[in-house]
């Protein structure tokens, strides 16, 4: 089945204690992206993938990093988490740059950051 | 001003009505558009894209008018399971920039 999975579903932590939130995909697509959801803003795109080793910002990379050493990973990183990055994440993965149309999200991970 | 605006609602209409959502965008070099639903706490899925020629999905019409700057779409005859948030995305030359709307809530009654 075709799908894109995000660890952890639910979490809680602490302001400064470092996270990976990890997403993979099995259909061999080329562009990946993250993005956070708040209430009356939307999804705002966090970083984008458009193959391996190719990362590059979206409109709020701030206390985040990403990597892209494999195709099918790409986990976000909260180096040092503050409660302003409390949020619903989600992971998307598309066949090729500019295919929303191919474009499958994950589940989402709620993070709350205390 | 946001890049990508929608009215946030919420819509709430009888069953078998008839409904409409704009969404405006401010970026003219916008190169694809799209309409995407989602439901309460899940993922956002792709309901359809939209085509400068207006493009239809069974009770879904979808339309685009580059030169006001909006995008709409229209649901026909209503069910109880349109009930959900639709959002609109703009995407600008090769998903080098993508933004969604904030979405609209819409609330189907019996």
């Amino acid at each position: 089945e075709a799908q894109v999975t995000q660890n952890p579903r639910y979490l809680i932590t602490v302001t400064g204690k470092k996270l990976t939130v990890t997403c993979s995909q099995n259909m061999n697509h080329e562009y990946m992206s993250w993005y956070r959801q708040d209430p009356g803003l939307g999804l705002r795109q966090i970083y984008y993938s458009m193959n391996v080793e190719v990362t590059d910002k979206g409109d709020v990379p701030e206390g985040y990093k990403v990597s892209r050493k494999e195709k099918r990973n790409f986990p976000l990183i909260l180096e040092s988490p503050s409660p302003n990055q409390t949020s619903l994440y989600f992971c998307a993965s598309s066949l090729l740059a500019g295919g929303l149309e191919t474009q499958y999200f994950g589940p989402g991970t709620r993070l709350l950051v205390l | 001003r946001k890049e990508v605006e929608q009215d946030p609602g919420p819509f709430n209409v009888p069953e078998g009505a008839t409904v409409a959502f704009n969404c405006t965008y401010s970026n003219s070099a916008s190169q694809s558009f799209f309409w995407y639903r989602q439901d309460c706490r899940k993922e956002p899925k792709l309901l359809m894209s939209v085509y400068s020629s207006g493009n239809e999905d069974g009770r879904f019409t979808a339309q685009l008018n580059r030169a006001s700057q909006y995008i709409s779409l229209l649901i026909r005859d209503s069910k109880l399971s349109d009930s959900a948030t639709y959002l609109c995305v703009v995407e600008y030359s090769s998903a080098s920039k993508i933004i969604f709307g904030s979405g609209t809530r819409l609330s189907i009654r019996p």
